[in-house]
């Protein structure tokens, strides 16, 4: 199975930062990545996938990179609504697998 | 609009077997593979199963291999999850999933509780 290492698991930041998440593979997955938004109580959001694809209505402030291993999720400026935990999953074989998630906070 | 709805949570004793559904509307529920992800509370997501259009290919994670049947029904438009031999630490949110790869469309999902 693929494991997905995020780093770190959780950050303060103060609003207007710009905020970067990490994930690792253990192995190449080219790709095949999404990142998912979820707020307390409620359901993910998909943000990105293929690496580096903002699903429609999702904020431009929002962007991703990476492939192969090593991927990254930027919030250019951040804002008081992105407050939540942050989630990339490989979806190159299964078991599809997600990152343990990392918490943003507003310093 | 698309909406999945899953039905069947609840309390059960360590052992014990339950059966998730997820109705699917506002889609074409037989052209999309379907998956069930699931959150232990406090915990990250944790991908569980999914199966292809027509039924013919299932996959699991290991750990639910053996005990966990995902099945479909085209006609209806339904998933299901039927879990058997339950654990303690089968407690979690199971949500419904469309698609096998990323996931646009989730469920409100629904709370399973594994507890004597």
């Amino acid at each position: 199975d693929i494991q997905m290492t995020q780093s770190p698991s959780s950050l303060s930041a103060s609003v207007g930062d710009r905020v970067t998440i990490t994930c690792r593979a253990s192995q190449g997955i080219s790709n095949y990545l999404a990142w998912y938004q979820q707020k307390p109580g409620k359901v993910p959001k998909l943000l990105i996938y293929a690496a580096s694809t903002l699903q429609s209505g999702v904020p431009s402030r929002f962007s991703g990179s990476g492939s192969g291993t090593d991927f990254t999720l930027t919030i250019s400026s951040l804002q008081p609504e992105d407050v939540a935990t942050y989630s990339c999953q490989q979806y190159n074989s299964v078991p599809r697998t997600f990152g343990q998630g990392t918490k943003v906070e507003i310093k | 609009e698309v909406q999945l709805v899953e039905s069947g949570g609840g309390l059960v004793q360590p052992g014990g077997s339950l059966r998730l559904s997820c109705a699917a509307s506002g889609f074409t529920f037989s052209n999309y593979w379907m998956s069930w992800v699931r959150q232990a509370p406090g915990k990250g997501l944790e991908w569980v199963a999914n199966i292809k259009q027509d039924g013919s290919e299932k996959y699991y994670v290991d750990s639910v291999k053996g005990r966990f049947t995902i099945s479909r029904d085209n006609a209806k438009s339904s998933l299901s999850l039927q879990m058997n031999s339950l654990r303690v630490e089968d407690t979690a949110v199971y949500y419904c999933a469309s698609g096998s790869t990323y996931t646009v469309y989730w469920g409100q999902g629904i709370l399973v509780t594994v507890s004597s």
